[in-house]
């Protein structure tokens, strides 16, 4: 069956810093890739996604993620982070031929100002 | 457009008791989708539409129902309400199942006692 794994499930960081986190994926087919967000009190909102081709996919608020096919991931990353940025992350999967998106446990990263 | 609606935003249910979570996408969608979110267990799919007339089960179907007699409308319905179904539920909608990014509603808060 399909997972998906991401393994930082709290992240507190200060304003500016680097963030990185973690989405492994389960399945050998085709994928296509999603980052969702979702600020306090707030629906999903999608950040960004990967259908194909380059696997350096930008998306809104200066987000970016990676396809690593052959490590079965789809990092985000952000270079400097803003106290609003504090959300929950979610990493979601879904795969050619099938109706399902699954998600992941999700990220909850605090910045601190 | 509204996009996803959801109605009502907070219930509380008595054991036992029945009821029906609205749905609604004004965008034309084929696809429709309801799933429940959790502390620590991200988004569980509970049961999806890949058009009018056609449903199918996710993760965790047990105690719901589902029907699409409209292209616009998914309503979820609790059968016997229990504890364990105490979650956030939301509903989603997107143009094509599996390949296009989904749009969320604000979803709904209900509390079983």
């Amino acid at each position: 069956a399909q997972s998906v794994s991401q393994h930082n499930h709290h992240v507190i960081l200060s304003e500016a810093a680097s963030l990185e986190l973690g989405c492994n994926y389960s399945y050998g087919g085709t994928v296509n890739l999603f980052w969702y967000v979702q600020y306090p009190g707030q629906h999903l909102q999608l950040l960004l996604k990967y259908f194909s081709g380059d696997p350096l996919v930008k998306g809104i608020k200066g987000f970016e993620a990676e396809f690593i096919k052959s490590k079965f991931s789809f990092n985000l990353r952000k270079p400097s982070v803003q106290w609003s940025d504090t959300a929950e992350y979610f990493c979601a999967v879904s795969t050619s031929g099938t109706y399902k998106y699954i998600f992941g446990t999700g990220t909850r990263l605090k910045v601190l100002a | 457009n509204a996009g996803v609606t959801q109605t009502p935003k907070f219930q509380v249910l008595k054991t036992g008791q029945s009821m029906t979570l609205q749905c609604a996408q004004d965008m034309n969608h084929e696809y429709m989708s309801w799933y429940r979110q959790d502390p620590g267990m991200g988004l569980r799919l509970i049961h999806y539409s890949v058009g009018a007339g056609i449903t199918d089960q996710g993760e965790v179907p047990n105690g719901y129902n589902v029907s699409r007699s409209t292209t616009e409308d998914f309503p979820l319905r609790l059968l016997s309400a229990a504890p364990s179904q105490t979650s956030v539920y939301f509903c989603a909608s997107s143009y094509r199942p599996g390949s296009n990014e989904q749009y969320f509603g604000p979803g709904t808060r209900l509390t079983v006692t």
